[in-house]
């Protein structure tokens, strides 16, 4: 069974750091191209950042470019976020989500989301 | 940036009709479009990708269609489960985008 299981939110102020981890299980991690995806509180969904299996291709919004960084540790499982300079604007629950095999950038499984809230 | 346009906003149906939900792209997209269904509380659910391959587990009382800039998603009979937001994506080109969501509610 596909899990994906989100970390790392919680309150922040404006101009802080917070690293959000995924941990995933019941599929080949380093095979499929991973992607975190927020939604602020009653807004829709927003892409943020994405990663290839192997890490050579990376995307990002450019709400987030020069502060957030994707990245993936294929041995451990895990995929990453590393949010600086967080801005008021940034408070949502961030989705970590699989790309399917046949098209790496839609999702078929989602974590259940942690909450990042910044605010001072 | 291709902006993605889904319309109505909010679309009142009673439980066995039919529900339409359109989604607009502001360039082609040839049919690189996914529609997700998101419960309140709940993480989204991937509907159908390359724009008509349902997904895994997905009734076939759902179905999508369109290519290029138009794109449909129908429920043929609605269903208590079937109230939720839905959301069309493009996947063509970076940054990848997100429609506003139709939000089908019970009329």
């Amino acid at each position: 069974e596909v899990q994906l299981v989100e970390s790392g939110g919680g309150l922040v102020q404006p101009g802080g750091s917070l690293r959000l981890s995924c941990a995933a299980s019941g599929f080949t991690f380093s095979s499929n191209a991973m992607t975190w995806v927020r939604q602020a509180p009653g807004k829709g969904l927003e892409w943020v950042s994405s990663i290839s299996g192997g890490g050579r291709t990376v995307e990002n919004a450019d709400s987030v470019k020069g502060r957030f960084t994707i990245s993936r540790d294929n041995s451990r499982n895990t995929l990453y976020l590393q949010m600086n300079s967080l801005r008021a604007e940034d408070t949502a629950v961030y989705y970590c989500a699989k790309g399917t095999s046949s098209y790496w950038w839609t999702f078929d499984y989602w974590g259940h989301g942690t909450l990042v809230t910044v605010s001072s | 940036e291709i902006v993605m346009t889904q319309s109505p906003a909010t679309l009142s149906v009673s439980p066995g009709e039919r529900a339409t939900l359109s989604c607009r792209a502001s360039q082609s997209v040839s049919s690189n479009l996914a529609w997700y269904q998101q419960k309140p509380g709940q993480a989204p659910r991937l509907l159908f990708f390359g724009t008509s391959t349902r997904a895994t587990g997905i009734p076939a009382r759902f179905s999508g269609s369109g290519s290029g800039t138009e794109f449909t998603l129908t429920i043929s009979s609605l269903q208590s489960e079937d109230f939720a937001v839905y959301y069309c994506q493009q996947f063509k080109n970076w940054p990848l985008t997100f429609g506003g969501g139709t939000k089908v509610e019970i009329k």
